[in-house]
């Protein structure tokens, strides 16, 4: 099984649609969490930590599942400029690798 | 711009030689990483810092590749011998560490050809 698991899709969907992202993890000692997104040929960037009791920022929300191990991406009111790829970060805590998931791509059509 | 920089953004080379890449991270931040990226794939970590000791480095980084962070301030990835699976993106990411946080802010990275 693989440390972090995400479908990497495309998932395509019309502007104004909610849509959902999980991402699984092996390591039951993971201690911190995030997503980032991704555009084409550019750098990840942090959209947003992920926080045991969940955690919402504008149209997003995240949200953490310890005994089944993942964590989500919720997106309400998708909008053209949502399509990217979500990529999951599992890191364990303490001095140990960080681990991104193959990411999840984004296509919101018009 | 007070954000992690890399340098250069994109290198060329001939198999066989050797090149060398540097990132300088967000101020005060304390942890440095460096990843490789390849098309369809989220970024692989390669090895970390915090401050100037390398605390952690992946079976991916063969004996061709060192990195090293004299100072605890910016940081250089040196590969040797230079193979065309080689070629990549690679991306450094600082974060504050301990207190501060463990978000990571990444550079624009280095795009490596190898001919």
């Amino acid at each position: 099984r693989k440390e972090v698991e995400q479908d990497p899709g495309p998932f395509n969907v019309p502007e104004g649609a909610t849509v959902a992202f999980n991402c699984t993890y092996s390591n039951s000692a993971s201690q911190s969490f995030f997503w980032y997104r991704q555009d084409c040929r550019k750098e990840p960037k942090l959209l947003m930590s992920v926080y045991s009791s969940g955690n919402e920022d504008g149209r997003f929300t995240a949200q953490l599942n310890r005994a089944s191990q993942y964590i989500s991406l919720l997106i309400r009111d998708s909008k053209l400029s949502d399509s990217a790829t979500y990529l999951c970060v599992v890191t364990p805590g303490g001095y140990q690798k960080v681990t991104f998931g193959i990411g999840t791509k984004l296509q919101v059509i018009p | 711009d007070t954000g992690v920089s890399q340098n250069p953004r994109h290198k060329i080379t001939k198999r066989g030689q050797n090149v060398t890449f540097r990132c300088d991270p967000i101020s005060e931040h304390n942890r440095l990483y460096w990843y490789r990226q390849t098309l369809g794939q989220g970024p692989e970590f390669l090895t970390y810092f915090q401050n100037e000791a390398q605390l952690e480095k992946s079976r991916l980084l063969s004996d061709r590749f060192s990195a090293e962070r004299p100072k605890g301030s910016f940081s250089t990835l040196e590969i040797q011998r230079t193979e065309q699976g080689d070629s990549a993106m690679y991306l450094c990411a600082s974060s504050p560490g301990l207190a501060g946080g463990n978000e990571q802010f990444f550079g624009p990275g280095t795009r490596l050809t190898v001919l």
